[in-house]
């Protein structure tokens, strides 16, 4: 299995307090993902990063910043939470230059706003 | 918008027989890749097999295998001999450019009766 681990693995917050949910790899993978998992939707990408420092906007990415200073880190940050970011948070690696295309996912996330 | 859609919500197959889960697309790019990816109860994002859409022929791993039809973009996957362990919900999912993220289906739940 890939070496990804995401932290923490449940939390429950506030509506309107920040939250930051980590995702940290061992693989050296150039490139990272965040999605989102709610019933009836499947995985959405919220955030992606293809290297230090560069990052880019996924589907639903209103509501969520991301950084990544390190290549084995990769921050998701809801600035202000509220109801409708109760979900689930997958982490995603890939090595994509190994022209595989494949992406690895970490355990998993669930956070609750109430 | 690239879509992808997974037309089985749920599908039963009794244990030893072959299954067939189907997956369309739409896109008006020519060069893709596909994946299929199992989620047991645990949550995990598991793998199963991946389709490049310039190779004709059909990825095969072990018990499972798909059939690309791209003219039709349509990318089934068929697991034959169906084990109790193969329950999960099987979502489909397309990369349209390399470091990308995936879009997917909303995915077929999966019921292995013994």
């Amino acid at each position: 299995d890939a070496g990804i681990t995401q932290s923490p693995r449940h939390k429950v917050t506030e509506t309107g307090t920040p939250v930051t949910l980590r995702c940290h790899q061992t693989e050296n993978h150039r490139y990272m993902y965040w999605y989102r998992q709610d019933p009836g939707h499947g995985l959405r990408l919220i955030h992606y990063s293809y290297g230090v420092k560069d990052t880019d906007k996924g589907e639903v990415s209103d509501g969520y910043s991301v950084s990544r200073s390190k290549t084995e880190d990769f921050l998701l940050t809801l600035e202000s939470a509220t109801s409708s970011q109760t979900s689930v948070y997958f982490c995603a690696i890939s090595d994509q230059d190994r022209a595989s295309y494949e992406q690895y996912f970490g355990p998993g996330t669930r956070l609750t706003v109430t | 918008a690239q879509t992808v859609t997974q037309s089985q919500p749920e599908m039963s197959v009794q244990e030893a027989e072959t299954v067939t889960l189907s997956c369309t697309y739409d896109t008006s790019e020519s060069d893709y890749y596909l994946f299929w990816y199992k989620q047991p109860p645990s949550r995990q994002m598991i793998l199963v097999i991946r389709q490049e859409a310039y190779k004709q022929q059909n990825a095969t791993e072990n018990r499972f295998s798909v059939n690309f039809q791209k003219a039709a973009k349509s990318f089934s996957l068929k697991i034959s001999d169906s084990q109790l362990g193969d329950a999960a919900m099987y979502f489909c999912a397309i990369l349209f450019r390399a470091g990308g993220g995936l879009t997917f289906g909303k995915g077929t739940h999966l019921i292995i009766q013994p």
